[in-house]
């Protein structure tokens, strides 16, 4: 999917374990994003980050936290996962430049994550 | 698996007509929107996008149409194909910020 890719696909965990999902980039762009997807609540935004070391909080960050060490990569930890974090999450990326950095958003296939 | 909820409106149409499919806003100070697809157990995929100087955006048989007046937009589908049927998502960015919002998301079904 143009460059990004989400890992793992797919992972089942119990509650009250951290989890830590990986999304790789190989296009150089600078903002990389965060969303969840959940019936009846469309994606939902959880973090994003304009840079290497700067991100900011979305919509819905409560409980997630996310690093961005190198441009390429960017994880998303829930540090104590929780019934209501069972979701798809997707990553994504934009070249963007100033205000208009989302533009045109790069999607990875998702990461079914299912908390017990 | 699947990724999209499973109460969105749907839109079923026979292949070959035309398909329209509708989104309203609420930030009237909104100065961009865009379309995406997501077929089923994948990401969203940029369709089309609008800037409010403009009433309407002509793609490869997609337009996309922006009423300010009412908040409306809507993305028209030329010659529906099967290969058409997916989640199709409005968007437009928060506060003019990098965060983009996106709608809830109406499902077309293409019938052959």
């Amino acid at each position: 999917d143009a460059g990004i890719t989400q890992s793992p696909r797919h992972k089942v965990t119990e509650t009250g374990t951290p989890v830590t999902l990986r999304c790789h980039q190989t296009e150089n762009h600078r903002y990389m994003y965060w969303y969840r997807q959940d019936p009846g609540h469309g994606l939902r935004l959880i973090h994003y980050s304009y840079g290497v070391k700067d991100t900011d909080k979305g919509e819905v960050s409560d409980g997630y936290s996310v690093s961005r060490s190198k441009t390429e990569d960017f994880l998303l930890t829930l540090e104590s996962a929780t019934s209501s974090q069972t979701s798809v999450y997707f990553c994504a990326m934009s070249p963007g430049t100033g205000i208009e950095a989302n533009e045109k958003l790069f999607f990875g296939s998702g990461t079914q994550l299912s908390v017990l | 698996g699947e990724s999209v909820g499973l109460h969105l409106p749907t839109l079923s149409v026979q292949e070959g007509d035309n398909s329209i499919i509708n989104c309203a806003y609420s930030n009237s100070a909104s100065d961009y929107f865009i379309w995406y697809k997501q077929e089923s157990g994948k990401g969203p995929q940029f369709i089309i996008d609008i800037r409010s100087n403009m009433d309407k955006r002509q793609g490869q048989r997609v337009t996309v149409l922006l009423n300010k007046t009412v908040k409306h937009l809507s993305l028209q589908i030329a010659a529906t194909q099967p290969g058409d049927s997916a989640v199709y998502f409005c968007a437009e960015p928060m506060d003019s910020s990098y965060k983009l919002i996106f709608g809830s998301g109406t499902r077309l079904l293409v019938r052959p």
